[in-house]
């Protein structure tokens, strides 16, 4: 069936770099996306990536995309306290010529230390 | 400046009452979602609508009901029968079709019963 997994926790230490791991079932997914969430907030779209891509990178911001391992990866470089917040994977499946709904993880929270 | 408005931001609600959530955009969006978060699990589908007039329960939708009169509202209404509403509520929009937003979600209703 369809899921997307994450870990729930990851804690680093401020200047250091987070990797945030997603798997998912679905290879018709056209973009893959990260979220997000903040404390008593709701989600931002933080980066997504298109599925014929390996990797793109925005600013702090480098998603890797692995098809045949169905695997997304998030790595926050010079990690920040302010960068403390729950992370969301999200895939968008594509059936018969029409959009499924987003299909969540269940976030992984991390946390910074300073 | 274009977005989704969920109110209130809290809301006490006494066993046995029915509460109306508000959920409205001004990004005409053609779908709109409602989701409940709890700690740990993620987010939960409750209902769903792709065009006005028209919604599809989700994975939780016991215990919920909506309506979809015009494309830019879209309430929950959170009735007696659901057992255990105490949770952060989150609304959201999409365009159809593939595309790099995923989903725009609003700020959270957090619901409590007292």
């Amino acid at each position: 069936g369809e899921d997307v997994e994450q870990s729930l926790f990851l804690s680093v230490r401020e200047g250091d770099s987070s990797v945030i791991n997603c798997t998912y079932t679905d290879s018709s997914s056209t973009y893959l996306y990260w979220y997000k969430q903040e404390p008593g907030a709701g989600l931002q779209l933080l980066t997504y990536i298109f599925s014929n891509m390996d990797m793109k990178q925005d600013q702090r911001l480098t998603v890797l995309l692995n098809k045949k391992d169905k695997h997304l990866s998030l790595r926050i470089a010079d990690t920040q306290t302010g960068d403390s917040a729950i992370y969301f994977c999200a895939e968008r499946p594509y059936y018969g010529g029409s959009q499924g709904n987003l299909i969540f993880g269940k976030g992984t929270k991390l946390s910074v230390k300073p | 400046d274009g977005g989704i408005t969920q109110s209130p931001k809290y809301l006490f609600r006494k066993e046995g009452q029915n509460v109306t959530l508000s959920c409205e955009q001004n990004l005409n969006h053609d779908a709109m979602y409602w989701y409940r978060q709890d700690p740990g699990q993620g987010l939960r589908l409750i209902y769903y609508s792709q065009i006005v007039n028209d919604f599809q329960k989700g994975d939780i939708a016991e215990g919920y009901s909506v309506s979809r009169e015009k494309k830019e509202s879209f309430p929950l209404t959170v009735t007696s029968a659901q057992k255990n509403p105490t949770a952060f509520y989150l609304c959201a929009s999409s365009k159809p079709g593939p595309n790099t937003y995923g989903y725009t979600f609003g700020s959270g209703t957090r619901l409590t019963v007292v």
